[in-house]
Order: structure tokens, then sequence, then C-alpha cells
């Protein structure tokens, strides 16, 4: 099955900087990438995705890009606000039969002000 | 629209105790989807339903059931609570199963057996 690791688990950031997360996948076959921010105590919520056939999206703040040949793909956030302290996850979906969303384990981004 | 809704909020178990959780959403879509998520692990697939009718094994569905009880409905239950079923567990739907559709997560349900 798939599998996906992310990097870094935390990372601080001061207000204004950039921020960057990388994931990576496992699967070939794997041709969605979806990115979700979940608030403490809250439910996770997606902010960008990406597809296999495009290699870069950009939403005002936020781009994804992502390297098939490495299986890789990252999360950079522009201009870092304190609001966008929150656990990042990124994952992937297989192209196979079952279809399943496999997360990464998460980073902890603290914006300090 | 209420979205992805979950029931209960919280709950404390003994453990051998039984219960079931409930997730209901109003967005009219196919695939219904039930995770854990744990400290440090991210999100974990328990079960899946990709449409009314048919339900699927996840990466971690021992000691859990589903009932897709209908469109809207999907249940989970454990039948004998074991502490390392503490946990939160979230429902989430999605139009179609897995392809590029969005996943959106119910308020999620913070389990803990004792």
């Amino acid at each position: 099955g798939e599998n996906v690791e992310q990097h870094p688990s935390t990372l601080s950031v001061q207000e204004g900087d950039s921020a960057v997360i990388k994931c990576t996948y496992s699967d070939s076959a794997s041709n969605y990438f979806p990115w979700y921010k979940q608030e403490l105590g809250k439910r996770p919520q997606l902010i960008i995705d990406i597809r296999s056939n495009v290699g870069e999206k950009k939403d005002q703040r936020i781009a994804v890009t992502l390297n098939k040949t490495a299986k890789h793909f990252s999360l950079h956030i522009t201009e870092t606000q304190p609001e966008d302290s929150a656990v990042y996850f990124c994952a992937a979906v297989s192209s196979g039969s079952a279809r399943q969303l496999t997360f990464g384990s998460g980073t902890q981004l603290t914006v300090l002000p | 629209n209420a979205g992805v809704t979950q029931t209960p909020k919280f709950q404390v178990l003994k453990t051998g105790q039984s219960m079931t959780l409930q997730c209901a959403q109003d967005m009219n879509h196919n695939s219904m989807y039930w995770y854990r998520q744990d400290p440090g692990m991210g999100l974990r697939l328990i079960y899946y339903s990709a449409s009314e009718g048919t339900t699927d094994k996840g990466e971690v569905p021992n000691g859990y059931n589903v009932s897709r009880l209908n469109k809207r409905e999907f249940s989970l239950r454990l039948e004998s609570a074991a502490p390392s079923q503490t946990s939160v567990y979230f429902c989430a739907s999605s139009e179609r199963q897995g392809s590029t559709d969005t996943q959106y997560f119910g308020p999620g349900t913070r389990l803990t057996v004792l």
C-alpha cells in the first residue's frame, strides 16, 4: 500500500517569513495530493490540492509543488501570519482500485509574532 | 447545510463496553469514511463505504465494525472497547470514492477507554 512520510514534524517561523513542509510517497500510481489544515480541537480542512498532471498550483499565499519523478510534494506558505499556526497534513490517493487517502503524520507549524 | 455531523462529541467507556459512533452527511455524497487520529500518527482509515450498500476495510479495521445505514448515515461500532482504541474519531464524506473529490470531515468524537 501507499506510505506517506512528512517532514518536519514541528516548524517555527517568524511572522512574515516563509514555511515549507515536505512529503514523500511510495506508490508511483498515486495521482492526487491534498493538503489539510487542522487547528487545535477542530476538524481537518482542505486548503489546497494538486493532481499528478500538474507541477505547481498556487492559491494566494499558499502553493504546492509536485515532483513525480522523485515522488515528493511540498507545501509553501509565504508571508506567514499567526493564524497560519496549525497542524498541516499531506495526503496521497492511489489510482488503484481502493483509492484511499493515506495521510502523512503531520507538521505542527507555529508562527511567532 | 450542516455538512458532516457526528455524535457524541465526547465519550468515556470502560474496557469491554460497546458503543456506536454515529455520522450523517447532508451533501448527498456517495462515499463515507471513518478515521482515527492519534498523536504523531496523522489520520488512519478504519473503514470506508464507496457507495450505499458497500463497506470495505481500511488500514486499521481490527476491533471495529461499520454499517452504511443509508446514503446519509455511516456508523462505527466498537463491540468490546479496549484502551488502545482511545483516540479521536473523524467521519468524512466525498462525492465519489477517492478520485480528486474533496473529503469533508465531521467535528470528531473524542473517545477515552479506561
